[in-house]
């Protein structure tokens, strides 16, 4: 099974700032994948990132709000800019092994 | 399209209860079943799956049977405790790499 580390696991942002957060996997995957979790709500995929190749971002989500680098195998990071309070979520990155998901703890982030 | 829907919380339990959260899915093909836990302040993790009909996953005294022709995969638990308070997805996955949640249901175990 995938071990993923996710970081940072918290951050308090102001309005109009970027953050970028990271996910490192233990092992080499074809897919990863970014998730949003807003406040008592469940998972919404942000996009799907492949490396060397641009990721595929899902109906509501666009490259200049969350730009994703995939530069290797192991590695990912999804930013999310210019940020506003309704981006207040937490952001989960995933990856797939032949039927099952593995998550990330999770980037708790909070837009003041 | 794929879909989850599984019942609303939060629910709330004294210990020792009886524990079911009802999962029906909407899928083409033959989806994988899952339920993940959600700690607070934690991740998902995997609680147990079935990857076919009348498969039976089951961990940490939880239970859901792939129920096909009732397009089902409730959760049950004969006992519940208060570590058990968690936010519980009912998800599936069919092939394609992606996995559909339902909208989690939040539990509360009361001592």
């Amino acid at each position: 099974s995938a071990v993923i580390s996710q970081k940072p696991s918290r951050d308090i942002c102001q309005r109009g700032t970027s953050l970028t957060i990271q996910c490192q996997v233990d092992s080499q995957v074809t897919m990863m994948f970014w998730y949003r979790q807003q406040p008592g709500q469940s998972l919404t995929l942000i996009a799907t990132a492949n490396q060397g190749s641009e990721a595929t971002y899902e109906s509501g989500f666009v490259i200049d709000k969350f730009p994703i680098s995939r530069p290797n195998l192991t590695f990912s990071t999804l930013t999310v800019s210019n940020m506003s309070p309704e981006d207040s979520s937490i952001y989960l990155c995933s990856v797939e092994e032949p039927g099952e998901a593995f998550f990330g703890q999770g980037t708790r982030l909070t837009v003041v | 399209g794929d879909s989850v829907t599984q019942m609303e919380g939060p629910v709330t339990l004294s210990e020792e209860a009886f524990l079911t959260i009802n999962c029906t899915y909407t899928a083409t093909g033959y989806p994988s079943l899952f339920w993940y836990v959600q700690y607070p302040g934690e991740g998902l993790q995997l609680l147990l799956k079935a990857t076919k009909a009348d498969d039976k996953g089951s961990n940490k005294g939880f239970e859901a049977t792939y129920r096909k022709e009732t397009t089902s995969f409730h959760l049950e638990k004969g006992s519940v405790q208060v570590s058990d308070s968690a936010v519980y997805f009912c998800a599936l996955h069919t092939g394609g790499f992606k996995t559909i949640f339902g909208a989690g249901t939040r539990l509360f175990v009361k001592a």
